[in-house]
């Protein structure tokens, strides 16, 4: 079945640093969600996309929908300790079907 | 002010013994999800309900069965826990299916329930 490439796999960064972690897809989303997992808890929606090239800021971080609508990209700024987590991109390719997880993107920030 | 309600959020229960997780909801949406998460992997859908519609995945086992008496409430029944069974099950909603209405097929996701089969 349809599976999303998400890069990095994983992030050892400092705090303060800015982060950039993407999905890509072989085939045309409509949407692109980005959720963060802490551990033991479910995944929290952090930001939704619905149009190609749409650009969305949530505070410190920002998302975009690819023009090609095969990718997507979320950046943290300035990260901070409590954005560590396990960062997931999730789309849906036409107007039916699951929503299609990527395998997570884990981030460590050292103080 | 809580969404997505899972309870237990840890259930410990014998191999074999069938066992019940619920979630409910405070949102009114429509659709409700069971989706299954071992570590370090990406959730995996089970199965989803679209009001009283049930829609089982493919590749879901027999095993797992679910029932959805009103809007605000789902469970998910396992009814012979196997240690292979042992994961993170969470629940999700949305207000719609289908992407009709932008954002309603929007998933919110409860809090899990962290399973241990013993």
């Amino acid at each position: 079945g349809q599976q999303l490439n998400q890069s990095p796999q994983s992030m050892f960064i400092q705090e303060g640093e800015d982060v950039s972690m993407n999905c890509t897809s072989s085939s045309i989303f409509n949407t692109w969600l980005w959720y963060k997992q802490d551990p033991g808890e479910g995944p929290v929606l952090l930001i939704a996309l619905y149009k190609a090239g749409e650009l969305t800021s949530n505070g410190r971080l920002t998302a975009q929908f690819g023009i090609t609508r095969k990718d997507s990209f979320l950046n943290i700024s300035a990260s901070i300790p409590s954005d560590v987590g396990i960062y997931f991109c999730a789309g849906r390719e036409g107007s039916q079907g699951n929503l299609i997880f990527g395998k997570g993107t884990k981030l460590s920030v050292k103080p | 002010d809580a969404m997505v309600i899972q309870n237990p959020r840890y259930q410990v229960t014998q191999f074999g013994k069938p066992v019940t997780l619920s979630c409910s909801q405070t949102l009114n949406h429509n659709v409700m999800y069971w989706y299954q998460q071992k570590s370090s992997q990406a959730p995996k859908l089970l199965f989803h309900y679209y009001d009283k519609d049930f829609n089982n995945e493919a590749d879901t086992p027999d095993n797992f069965q679910s029932r959805r008496p009103n809007t605000s409430f789902c469970f998910l029944d396992i009814r012979s826990p196997g240690l292979g069974d042992a994961a993170m099950y969470l629940c999700a909603t949305s207000r719609a299916w289908a992407p009709g209405l932008a954002g309603g097929e929007t998933q919110y996701f409860g809090p899990g329930t962290r399973l241990l089969v013993l």
